[in-house]
């Protein structure tokens, strides 16, 4: 039973456009949500976060949507760079020390 | 300022053999966590340890053992390796009371059982 779910494996934007990766969840009782990158052969690294209070955040070129509603949220990327080519996973958290993770967005910027 | 550094960064082990994946962090975090990754899915849990002293099962710690050494080392031990644990295997740290449970995470051990 797959409490984080990115359906789309792979999504190909063209540089300088607007990325746009998708996640969908199940469980309310999520009280945060993450975005983490990895590029090949590294560790994830921290992207950004939202509390489930909140709707929107933004760091830069990065927001993170959060509709609750629709036990949903997204990651916009603009403008896209070659640099963001990388698997985008979403993760919540259950506790202090638990996170649950989808199986990643592999994003391809177009140059 | 390393970081979180795992080793090996590759394993390739017969069905039955043992092996510890190492993992050491320099940031003084407290809480450290065991992951593996296998193709089309997300990282899943293994163990984690809150604190020095302490661990805890996750989601998948059938088969796995852990320990924590002190607070900068967390090792993970695989008694009688099965092909079912070829996967990719993460360490990771966090800091105490981080908010939002951002982890850092070590480059990972690649692991074949065949």
């Amino acid at each position: 039973d797959q409490q984080v779910k990115q359906n789309s494996p792979s999504l190909s934007v063209q540089e300088g456009r607007i990325s746009i990766l998708n996640c969908d969840y199940t469980n309310s009782m999520f009280d945060y949500f993450l975005w983490y990158k990895k590029y090949p052969a590294e560790g994830p690294t921290f992207l950004i976060s939202i509390s489930s209070i909140k709707d929107k955040n933004e760091d830069g070129r990065f927001t993170v949507f959060l509709n609750k509603s629709a036990k949903h949220l997204s990651l916009h990327i603009v403008p896209s760079q070659p640099g963001d080519s990388a698997v985008y996973f979403c993760a919540a958290s259950v506790s202090n020390y638990q996170l649950i993770w989808g199986a990643g967005t592999k994003l391809i910027i177009k140059p | 300022n390393a970081g979180v550094t795992q080793t090996p960064k590759f394993q390739v082990l017969k069905t039955g053999q043992s092996m510890t994946l190492q993992c050491a962090q320099d940031m003084n975090h407290n809480s450290m966590y065991w992951y593996r990754q296998d193709p089309g899915m997300g990282l899943r849990l293994i163990y984690y340890s809150a604190s020095e002293g302490t661990t805890d099962k996750g989601e998948v710690p059938n088969g796995y053992n852990v320990s924590r050494l002190n607070k900068r080392e967390f090792s993970l031990r695989l008694e009688s390796a099965a092909p079912s644990q070829t996967s990719v295997y993460f360490c990771a740290s966090t800091p105490e009371r981080a908010v939002p449970y951002e982890q850092y995470f070590g480059p990972g051990t690649r692991l074949t059982v065949t």
